[in-house]
């Protein structure tokens, strides 16, 4: 069964560094998003991705955040300089043409 | 905007009883409707879906929903919990045609199985 792969599953960066996050999303999908999910709180959406731009994005995802689809096949979010708030987990998640999203198992990142 | 509500956020069951866990949604028309499924440390597992048509969609491991847009609720039920159910559900809802077709979360309900 197709499923959308995320890596690191773990990540722990120090605050101001860049990170990286991976992902790559079902190969027949059309669209990609990131989600956030802080400790104990809600699955938030950050941005989504379609036709190799950005379709819609939250007031979370500020300039701090960029996501790129570099070769076809990977999806990733980058943040510039992490924030200690920045801690959470990192949901990526793929959708077909009228098909639901299928979401990967998260990267948790700490910030310290 | 569209916004969701799952007013429980912890319940407790005891295994082989049946479970209702509640979602109320906000929207001007009917919206897509999800249930997913983390359990500790995983991903969200899609349980079953809304789009349109039969109000009553089944989906996997035995659950179902029922969609009513008088109440704007789309609860899930489950007629007898086995102790692997114990995990947090999370109720979504999507804007048909939109561009974004991102998801909107509740806020979790965490299920706990008595044994």
């Amino acid at each position: 069964e197709p499923e959308v792969t995320q890596t690191p599953s773990h990540q722990v960066t120090q605050m101001g560094q860049e990170v990286i996050l991976r992902c790559v999303p079902i190969s027949n999908h059309l669209y990609f998003y990131w989600y956030r999910q802080i400790l104990g709180q809600k699955v938030e959406f950050l941005v989504s991705f379609y036709n190799n731009e950005i379709s819609e994005k939250s007031e979370i995802f500020d300039d701090q955040f960029s996501v790129e689809r570099p070769d076809g096949s990977n999806f990733t979010l980058k943040i510039r300089s992490t924030k200690l708030e920045d801690s959470a987990m990192y949901f990526c998640a793929s959708k077909g043409f009228r098909t639901e999203a299928f979401f990967g198992q998260g990267t948790r990142l700490t910030v310290v | 905007a569209q916004s969701v509500t799952q007013p429980d956020i912890h319940i407790t069951v005891s295994e082989g009883a049946s479970l209702e866990l509640r979602c109320n949604y906000s929207y001007g028309a009917t919206p897509y409707l999800f249930w997913y499924v983390q359990s500790p440390g995983q991903g969200l597992q899609l349980l079953l879906k809304y789009f349109s048509g039969d109000t009553l969609v089944q989906g996997i491991k035995g659950f179902e929903a029922e969609f009513k847009r008088s109440q704007s609720s789309f609860n899930l039920r489950k007629p007898s919990v086995h102790w692997s159910d114990a995990a947090e559900y999370f109720c979504a809802v999507g804007v048909p045609n939109n561009a974004g077709n991102m998801l909107t979360f509740g806020g979790g309900t965490r299920l706990m199985v008595k044994p």
